[in-house]
């Protein structure tokens, strides 16, 4: 149990074009998940935490008009890079929070690459 | 949030143990104690957590010193499939978000 799918799990795509990154519990409901961003060798460093019907809450210098998060269901949040640059090449992980043992689980990972 | 402090790299011999250690002198009294692995290229994983007792499950030991200022990840037979980053993050009790370090590298050498 708690699996926690990514799509898609590799994405190419041209300067100034838009991404989104799908994050799905696919056994569980989240009310709350959680948007990573990891550079080669670092750590991860988190990005946002959506929460599902309202507004995501964002971490201080991250963009919220770059990064649109939206968490329309309980077992789907979307991540949108929009007008992608090839500085917003990097790994994009989500988790997703299984309250009952108030656990994150994650994602397998989104690898970016903006040409 | 409360830092913790974790060597950047260890290596270990397969099918022997394997002691991690993470200091986090700073620790406050509803701060639980949480590993987490990421093998390359992949999410992370959930290995283990605690609050002031040694806990066991079939991944790994967490020995948590009686000051709660130090932690142990153990363990007990490690394989190459063990070869990892391992994260310390400590997380109050009525928090959601986990914090990342830096981690350990952990090398397994066949």
């Amino acid at each position: 149990g708690a699996v926690v799918s990514q799509h898609p799990s590799r994405v190419i795509c041209k300067s100034g074009t838009s991404v989104k990154i799908e994050c799905r519990s696919l056994d569980f409901q989240a009310t709350t998940m959680f948007w990573y961003r990891q550079f080669p060798k670092k750590s991860l460093m988190l990005m946002a935490t959506s929460n599902e019907g309202s507004k995501a809450t964002y971490e201080q210098g991250v963009e919220k008009d770059k990064f649109l998060i939206n968490h329309a269901s309980l077992t789907l949040s979307t991540l949108t890079v929009t007008s992608a640059h090839p500085e917003d090449s990097s790994f994009y992980i989500c988790s997703a929070m299984r309250e009952v043992y108030n656990e994150q689980f994650f994602g397998p990972g989104t690898r970016l690459t903006v040409l | 949030d409360a830092k913790t402090t974790q060597p950047n790299s260890m290596e270990s011999n397969e099918e022997e143990p394997v002691h991690l250690p993470c200091n986090h002198s700073t620790i406050s009294g509803t701060d639980y104690i949480h590993w987490y692995r990421q093998l390359p290229s992949q999410g992370p994983e959930y290995v283990i957590h605690g609050l002031t007792s040694n806990v066991n499950n079939r991944m790994a030991s967490l020995a948590i010193a009686e000051d709660r200022k130090s932690s142990t990840l153990i363990l007990h037979r490690a394989t190459l499939r063990d070869a990892a980053v391992y994260y310390c993050i400590l997380r109050d009790a009525g928090a959601q978000k986990l914090v990342f370090g830096q981690g350990t590298r952990l090398t397994i050498n066949p």
